[in-house]
């Protein structure tokens, strides 16, 4: 079984709907991400935790929330989707500590906001 | 401020031949570490390899290798006797000391052709 799933692999969804997307880890990491991936321009990171009590903003986290339900579980969720967050998503974790820790990544999401 | 650049946006190559993918980063930072991540064609994320500051060594895993050069700030990989497998996108990324956040670039698209 994969460490790191995200749920759904792709979905469609119409402007101004809400959507979540789920991510869950098995490999017992502490830190959490979302990323979202645009073409050209790499992968810019939206949300992350380092626990359950801690969320902090990343780059682009306008539009986005988040929610760290446990250890294993970090969701990310568009409010009312717009058609500019059409994107490839991804979930990574990483172990506790300092900047050495490998992020290892789900299989992302597709979506797209008609 | 921390920055990675990978100015290559997209390479082809022969199969059979050997090519190199460029990475420059900034960084504030004294410690620090170094990715390269590997995004085939089905679009998940695949961890390759790790590099910390200190250690400039360079490191070779079968027709893998990376070099890295503290001097010129770059962390380059080369992939020798390519193949058709290896037709990816390949990504650059920086995690400072606080590991708080990973800074990618905009990666490489390599194809290779039969």
């Amino acid at each position: 079984d994969a460490d790191v799933t995200q749920t759904p692999r792709n979905r469609i969804t119409k402007t101004g709907k809400r959507i979540m997307l789920e991510c869950s880890q098995t490999k017992g990491h502490d830190r959490m991400y979302w990323y979202r991936q645009d073409p050209g321009l790499g992968l810019r990171l939206i949300y992350y935790s380092f626990d359950v009590k801690d969320i902090n903003k990343g780059e682009i986290s306008d539009g986005y929330s988040v929610s760290r339900q446990a250890q294993a579980k970090f969701s990310l969720s568009l409010e009312s989707a717009i058609p500019n967050q059409t994107a490839l998503y991804f979930c990574a974790t990483s172990d506790s500590g300092q900047g050495e820790e490998t992020q290892y990544f789900g299989p992302g999401t597709r979506l797209l906001v008609l | 401020a921390q920055k990675v650049t990978q100015a290559q946006t997209e390479i082809s190559v022969v199969e059979k031949e050997d090519v190199t993918l460029d990475c420059v980063y900034e960084t504030r930072d004294t410690t620090y570490y170094l990715f390269w991540y590997k995004q085939p064609p089905s679009g998940e994320l695949v961890f390759l390899i790790r590099r910390n500051s200190f250690d400039e060594q360079n490191e070779i895993s079968g027709r893998y290798s990376w070099n890295f050069q503290k001097s010129t700030s770059s962390f380059n990989f080369t992939i020798t006797a390519s193949q058709v497998v290896d037709s990816a996108v390949y990504f650059c990324a920086l995690s400072g000391f606080t590991g708080n956040q990973f800074y990618f670039g905009t990666g490489t698209s390599l194809t290779v052709i039969p």
